[in-house]
């Protein structure tokens, strides 16, 4: 099925632990997205990318990095997780950013850190 | 930065009743974006509204975006099970797009 397609969708990790979140659309979208949620806070953007070779810091991008691998992938990195940083993840993907329509999310990644 | 508002943060309403949430931006927008999101899973896209004032419909749905361009609403007609969710707005401003922290809907069958 076309979309979004994030992985894993369940973690749990211990403080100071390092993880990466994989995110793959397959609609040959420019741009792509990862965002957290947290309850009574709405989405924020970490990081996003608005075309294929580039990046750039959203809202609340302390902790995280990110690769831009290919059109198609677009990955979130944790080095050392905190339990701030327990949340629930999605990934998004847009035809060329929010002037021209609206975002594609994946099906969210619910982590957990202690 | 811009600041959203959405409210109310919850509404209860017995099936058949109208419901409303509202979005309010600090700046003027480039547009504004709608989402569903059903308990346990992601936002889904609604609908995009970009000229000053405009008024769209999807069967019970009706979005509205203000004059100014510095709100939004959007009201459901005679309220369904299938509502349920939190509904979260998008103001863009120059392509920094905000989420309002969603209006949760329940409904009683």
């Amino acid at each position: 099925n076309a979309g979004v397609t994030q992985t894993p969708k369940f973690q749990v990790l211990k403080t100071g632990q390092s993880m990466t979140l994989q995110c793959a659309q397959d609609m040959n979208h420019n741009s792509m997205y990862w965002y957290r949620q947290d309850p009574g806070m709405g989405l924020r953007l970490i990081y996003y990318s608005a075309s294929e070779g580039t990046t750039d810091k959203g809202e609340v991008p302390n902790g995280y990095n990110v690769s831009r691998l290919n059109k198609r992938e677009f990955s979130l990195r944790l080095e050392s997780a905190a339990p701030s940083q327990t949340s629930v993840y999605f990934c998004a993907s847009s035809r060329a950013g929010p002037l021209r329509g609206g975002y594609t999310f994946g099906s969210g990644t619910r982590l957990t850190v202690v | 930065g811009q600041q959203v508002m959405q409210i109310p943060q919850y509404q209860h309403v017995q099936e058949g009743e109208d419901f409303t949430t509202y979005c309010n931006s600090s700046t003027t927008l480039s547009n504004i974006q709608w989402y569903k999101q059903r308990p346990g899973g992601h936002p889904v896209f609604l609908i995009q509204l970009v000229k000053s004032g405009e008024v769209k419909k999807q069967k019970r749905l009706t979005f509205q975006f203000g004059e100014a361009k510095k709100n939004s609403s959007l009201h459901i007609t005679a309220t369904q099970t299938t509502d349920v969710g939190t509904y979260f707005c998008a103001a863009n401003n120059n392509n920094d797009m905000r989420f309002g922290a969603g209006t949760r809907l329940t409904v009683k069958p």
